[in-house]
C-alpha cells in the first residue's frame, strides 16, 4: 500500500520568513496530494491541493510543487504570519479513494 | 467552515462497551470516508461508504463497522473497545468523481 513520509516533524521559522514542508510517497498510481492544516483540537483543513498532471500550484502565500519522477511533493509558505503556526499534514490518493497521511509538521511563527 | 457534522463532539467509554458515532455529510456529498486520529499522528483510513456499501477499508478488525444511510449521513460502530481506540475520530465527506474530502470536527473518544 501508499506509504507517505514527511519532514520536518518540526519547524520553527521567524515571522516573514518561509516555510518548506516536504514529502515522499511509495505508490507511482497515487494521482491527487491534498495538504491539510490542523489548529489545536480542530478538525484538518484542506489549504491547497495538486494532481499528478500539474506541477505546481500556488494560492497566494501558499504554493505546493509536485515530482512525479522523483515522487516527492512540497509546501512552501512565504511570508510566515503568526497564525500560521499549526500542524500541517501531506497526504496521497488515488482518485477519491482513502488518503495516506504523512506524520505531520508542527510549524512555529517566532514573532 | 465545511458543512459536515459529528456527534457526539467528545465521549468517554469503557474497555468492552460498544460506541456509536456519526457523520452528517455536506450538501450535496455522497460519499463518507471515516479516519481515525491518535494523539500526535495523522489520521489513519478505516473504511469509505458510497451508495450505503462499503467502498474501501484500512487496515482496522471487524469490530470497527459502519453504515451510510440513504440521505448519505453515516455511522461508525465499535465494538468491544480497546484502551488503544481512545482518538479523535474524523470523518471526511466528497462527491464521488471527485478527490477533495472536507472534514468534520471529530469525536474525542476516551476509553477508560
Amino acid at each position: 500500500g501508499e506509504n507517505v513520509e514527511q519532514h520536518p516533524s518540526t519547524l520553527s521559522v521567524q515571522e516573514g520568513d518561509s516555510a518548506v514542508i516536504k514529502c515522499t510517497y511509495s505508490d507511482s498510481a497515487s494521482n491527487y496530494f491534498p495538504w491539510y492544516k490542523q489548529e489545536l483540537g480542530k478538525r484538518p483543513q484542506l489549504i491547497i491541493d495538486i494532481r499528478s498532471n500539474v506541477g505546481e500550484k500556488k494560492d497566494q502565500r501558499i504554493a505546493v510543487t509536485l515530482n512525479k519522477t522523483a515522487k516527492h511533493f512540497s509546501l512552501h509558505i512565504t511570508e510566515t504570519q503568526p497564525e500560521d503556526s499549526a500542524v500541517y499534514f501531506c497526504a496521497a490518493a488515488f482518485g477519491n479513494e482513502k488518503l495516506t497521511f504523512g506524520t505531520g509538521t508542527r510549524l512555529t511563527i517566532i514573532p | 467552515e465545511t458543512g459536515v457534522t459529528q456527534s457526539p463532539t467528545h465521549l468517554i467509554k469503557t474497555r468492552g462497551q460498544q460506541v456509536t458515532l456519526r457523520c452528517s455529510s455536506q450538501s450535496g456529498h455522497n460519499t463518507v470516508s471515516w479516519y481515525q486520529q491518535a494523539l500526535g499522528q495523522g489520521p489513519q483510513f478505516i473504511f469509505q461508504y458510497y451508495r450505503e456499501e462499503e467502498n474501501g477499508r484500512g487496515n482496522f478488525p471487524p469490530r470497527f463497522s459502519g453504515l451510510q444511510f440513504p440521505n448519505y449521513s453515516s455511522e461508525l460502530n465499535v465494538n468491544a473497545l480497546e484502551l488503544d481506540d481512545s482518538a479523535l475520530y474524523l470523518c471526511a465527506s466528497s462527491l464521488q468523481g471527485t478527490e477533495t474530502q472536507y472534514f468534520g470536527p471529530g469525536t474525542r473518544l476516551l476509553v477508560l
